[in-house]
């Protein structure tokens, strides 16, 4: 079983605060990624890191931020809430090399009203 | 820039039918390819691999075969249960190991 942590996994929130989505992970893996998964189900990447003080945006444009201090954390940041940044949010990580999958948390489900 | 391709759905199937998921990929070099499930309120779980052509991935009745000659990675199970009710995604490591998700596709089966 994978070990890797989101949470909250439910939240809900009014438009305009600031929340921070944490994502853990204790396998040591270098590569970490967050995706925004709309009610259709395809999977958006907004933001990866391949190691500590690395962070990328993905390919979907997005209001978010991402820190990387550490190796086993991920968190992804939204500075002012708005009702179209009500999604799921799915944390992964993987490790360098050739062939490795992705493991993935268990997902936090946004709500902004 | 590589990508995946994969089935539309819903699929609605009844309780012990064949299931076939197509999933096709466009890739430079020699790409891993993977199927994920995603069970409901949940994230994905790795369902199988294959990593090279000709390789077959199996797990839980599920198989696809690498088909380097067409691009495919197609998802088979010869007796589908309710509890396989779920969205599969197909997916590849890019060229940087990075993975790229088909759209998915919701399987439904009834009893």
């Amino acid at each position: 079983e994978a070990d890797i942590y989101q949470t909250p996994r439910y939240l809900v929130i009014g438009t305009g605060k600031k929340i921070t989505l944490e994502c853990s992970q204790t396998m040591g893996h270098d590569k970490m990624y967050w995706y925004q998964q709309d009610p259709g189900m395809e999977l958006h990447l907004i933001h990866y890191s391949y190691g500590v003080n690395s962070t990328e945006k993905g390919d979907l444009s997005s209001e978010s931020t991402v820190s990387r201090i550490r190796t086993e954390h991920f968190p992804l940041t939204l500075e002012s809430a708005r009702p179209s940044h009500t999604s799921q949010y799915l944390c992964a990580s993987a490790r360098q090399g050739m062939n490795t999958e992705a493991f993935f948390g268990q997902g936090t489900r946004l709500t902004v009203v | 820039g590589d990508s995946v391709t994969q089935m539309e759905g819903p699929v609605t199937l009844s309780e012990e039918a064949f299931l076939t998921i197509n999933c096709t990929y466009t890739a430079t070099g020699y790409p891993s390819l993977f199927w994920y499930v995603q069970y409901p309120g949940e994230g994905l779980q790795l369902l199988l691999k294959a990593t090279k052509a000709d390789d077959k991935g199996s797990n839980k009745g599920f198989e696809a075969t690498y088909r380097k000659e067409t691009t495919s990675f197609h998802l088979e199970k010869g007796s589908v249960q309710v509890s396989d009710s779920a969205v599969y995604f197909c997916a590849l490591s890019d060229h940087n190991n990075d993975m790229r998700f088909g759209a998915g596709t919701r399987l439904t089966v009834k009893p």
